[in-house]
Parts: C-alpha cells; sequence; structure tokens
C-alpha cells in the first residue's frame, strides 16, 4: 500500500511570509494527525482529525495556525504568518481508528530565515 | 498529565553488541506505550507496542521491549546490534481509548561503531 505523503520535503521562507503543507493519507485511514518536531526532540501533535473533524486541537497555535481536511481525506496545515520559532518538520500521520497504528510521512521540514 | 523521559540522548554501540534503551513514563492508569525508530530524514516507523497482555512484547527488526509497571519502565532491547540499526529512537506513551493521542519522549540518538 502506499504510505503517508507529504509535500513539500524541504521549504525555507522568510519570517512573517505564508506557508502551507499537504498530506494525503493511507487510503481508509480515517483519523489524520499533524505533528510538529523539533530539532532534537520528540513530535508533538498540533490536531488530530476524525474524517473533516478535528477532534483534537488545543495544540494548535490559532493566532497563526490553521488546518483543514476537506472531504476527509487529504489535508493542508498553514501558517501565516511565519516566525523564526516555527521552524521544525512537520509530520503528518494517519491510522485506521483511535487505537491503531499510527503510520507516519517523510516529514516536511521548514526552516524561517 | 502523561510525560515521557528517555534519559540518554545519545548511545554508542559496537557492532554485534547488545543494546538497551530507557525509557520511563509518567501515566496515571494503565498506558498503552510505542517504540518508534526515525531515520535521518524519515518519518517514524513503528517497532513495536504494548497495549496489555504478556508484558514482554516482540516488535520488528529484532527488538523487544518489557513493560514493568512497578519501575514505570518500558525499555527497548536488541540482543545484537546491526550497523543499519543506527538511527533515533522514541519512546511514546498514550492513554486507553484514544491510544493514538501520544506522547513522546525526547528521543535516544543510537550510533553503531564497526
Amino acid at each position: 500500500e502506499a504510505g503517508v505523503v507529504q509535500s513539500p520535503r524541504y521549504k525555507i521562507i522568510e519570517k512573517k511570509q505564508p506557508v502551507a503543507f499537504w498530506c494525503n493519507p493511507i487510503s481508509g485511514h480515517n483519523t489524520l494527525y499533524w505533528y510538529r518536531q523539533n530539532l532534537g526532540q520528540g513530535p508533538e501533535l498540533l490536531i488530530r482529525y476524525e474524517n473533516e473533524e478535528a477532534v483534537d486541537d488545543s495544540q494548535l497555535p490559532k493566532d497563526r495556525f490553521s488546518a483543514e481536511r476537506l472531504k476527509g481525506v487529504d489535508s493542508t496545515l498553514k501558517i501565516q504568518p511565519a516566525e523564526l520559532g516555527d521552524s521544525a518538520v512537520y509530520l503528518c500521520a494517519s491510522s485506521l481508528g483511535s487505537d491503531s497504528p499510527l503510520h507516519f510521512g517523510n516529514g516536511t521540514r521548514l526552516t524561517v530565515t | 498529565a502523561q510525560s515521557v523521559t528517555q534519559p540518554d540522548i545519545h548511545i554508542t554501540v559496537s557492532e554485534g553488541a547488545s543494546l538497551e534503551l530507557r525509557c520511563n513514563y509518567s501515566y496515571g492508569a494503565t498506558p498503552y506505550l510505542f517504540w518508534y525508530v526515525q531515520s535521518p530524514g524519515q518519518g517514524l516507523q513503528l517497532l513495536l507496542k504494548y497495549f496489555s497482555g504478556d508484558t514482554l512484547v516482540q516488535g520488528i527488526k529484532g527488538f523487544e521491549a518489557e513493560f514493568k509497571r512497578s519501575q514505570s519502565s518500558f525499555n527497548l532491547r536488541k540482543p545484537s546490534v546491526h550497523w543499519s540499526d543506527a538511527a533515533e529512537y522514541f519512546c511514546a506513551v498514550g492513554r486507553q481509548g484514544a491510544g493514538n493521542m501520544l506522547t513522546f519522549g525526547g528521543g535516544t540518538r543510537l550510533m553503531v561503531k564497526p
């Protein structure tokens, strides 16, 4: 089966610019997650979707971050405007359900200059 | 709140030697426990998981981990390390009913000497 696909792999932007990341989960996986991984640290959950509904977004900085999952398949994570501290790897993951194993994409490495 | 501590930031072992990576968790009830591996530039791959039952769990690539409730630990082991095992390893804890709401530790970077 095809894995979780993320694009772009790398993105370099100047601060205050907008940026968007895209994720295509494994076919049939209803649950989708966005994680942020700072350098030298473990991933931290930003938002979790069950189909189209965001069921946990308590860790998402809502003043500048937004996410959507149209039609319950692909998802987009946006930052506007980006800050220097947003430099990190943004990981998307999907699973069949809340107690099924997570499958991670390769991530998007964001560098904000 | 749940938390995970991986005390060793870096570990270096010789190829063929045994390996143990430490993981301690904090959680009020019976946790779901996971080990993931991340190679450079890659996403995370699940090595093994513990939900219930036998406290010694077997995973992929010859890894195993043992859940010790009394010590709040879930250490990862491998009897003989291969050069391809060099990577970053993350321990994670989830809660029952929401097993994938994971909290990750800071990771342990494993280096393998020839």
